[in-house]
C-alpha cells in the first residue's frame, strides 16, 4: 500500500561511471518529481513529469542528468559520467495531481568517491 | 539566489511549550506555501499547507500564518512533544508555473522531555 518507493537506498559509485536511480510512485499519482538534497542544503527541483505532457527539466543541473518515466508509474534518473559534487540524497516525490501536496520516497543516498 | 530562507538552522524547547517556526520568501509570484516534516533517514512528510488568500490554517496542534505583505510564514505547534523532533523545510509553489516546490534549508527542531 505502499508509499513512494525508491531504488536502491544507498550507491558507491566511482567517478566517471554512470548510475541509475528508480523510483515507483504511488499507484494513480500522475505526477511525478525528482529533488536532491546536499548535505546542509535543501531540497533542490531537478525535474517534473505530469501525465503525457512534456517533462519540466528546468532543474537538472548539466546534461549528464536525464530522466524517464513510463506512463504513470515508474521513473528512471540517469546521471552520467558521475562527478564527486554529484553526491547527495536524491528524493523522489509524486502527487495526484495540480495543486495536491508530494509525497516523498525515502530517498536514495548516492557518494561518488 | 534563495527564494525561500529559513533563517535559523535549529530550535530547542520544552515539552509542552510552543514552537515556532519561521520562513521567509522573496517571490511574490508564489501562492502556496507547504511545511514539510523530515526524519533521519526519511523522506520529508507532509504536514501543512496555506493558499495565499488565506492568512491561517489550523489542523490539530499545528497552525500556519501567513503574512503576504512581509512575505512570511509561520509554523505553530502546541502543545510541542518530543516526537516532533525533526527537520522541518518550508516550501513554496510559483503562480501558474510548474508543480515544482521551492525549499527552504530546513529547520532542526528539538523538543526535550
Amino acid at each position: 500500500g505502499a508509499g513512494v518507493s525508491q531504488s536502491p537506498s544507498n550507491k558507491v559509485t566511482e567517478k566517471g561511471k554512470d548510475v541509475e536511480l528508480r523510483c515507483d510512485p504511488i499507484s494513480g499519482h500522475t505526477a511525478l518529481y525528482w529533488y536532491r538534497q546536499r548535505l546542509g542544503q535543501g531540497l533542490e527541483f531537478l525535474i517534473y513529469f505530469q501525465g503525457n505532457s512534456a517533462p519540466d527539466k528546468s532543474g537538472l543541473p548539466s546534461d549528464r542528468f536525464s530522466a524517464e518515466r513510463t506512463g504513470e508509474s515508474v521513473s528512471t534518473l540517469t546521471i552520467q559520467r558521475t562527478q564527486q559534487e554529484d553526491s547527495a540524497v536524491y528524493l523522489c516525490a509524486s502527487s495526484p495531481g495540480t495543486a495536491g501536496e508530494q509525497y516523498f520516497g525515502p530517498g536514495t543516498r548516492l557518494t561518488v568517491t | 539566489d534563495q527564494q525561500v530562507k529559513q533563517n535559523s538552522p535549529s530550535l530547542s524547547v520544552q515539552e509542552g511549550r510552543i514552537s515556532i517556526l519561521n520562513c521567509d520568501y522573496t517571490n511574490s509570484m508564489f501562492d502556496y506555501f507547504l511545511w514539510y516534516k523530515k526524519y533521519p533517514a526519511e523522506g520529508p512528510t507532509f504536514l501543512i499547507s496555506i493558499s495565499s488568500i488565506k492568512d491561517k490554517n489550523e489542523d490539530g496542534r499545528f497552525t500556519v500564518f501567513l503574512n503576504k505583505s512581509a512575505k512570511h510564514l509561520s509554523l505553530h505547534i502546541v502543545p510541542s512533544q518530543p516526537g516532533d523532533s525533526a527537520v522541518y523545510f518550508c516550501a513554496a509553489r510559483e503562480i501558474g508555473g510548474s508543480e515544482k516546490l521551492v525549499f527552504g534549508k530546513g529547520m532542526k527542531l528539538t523538543v526535550n522531555p
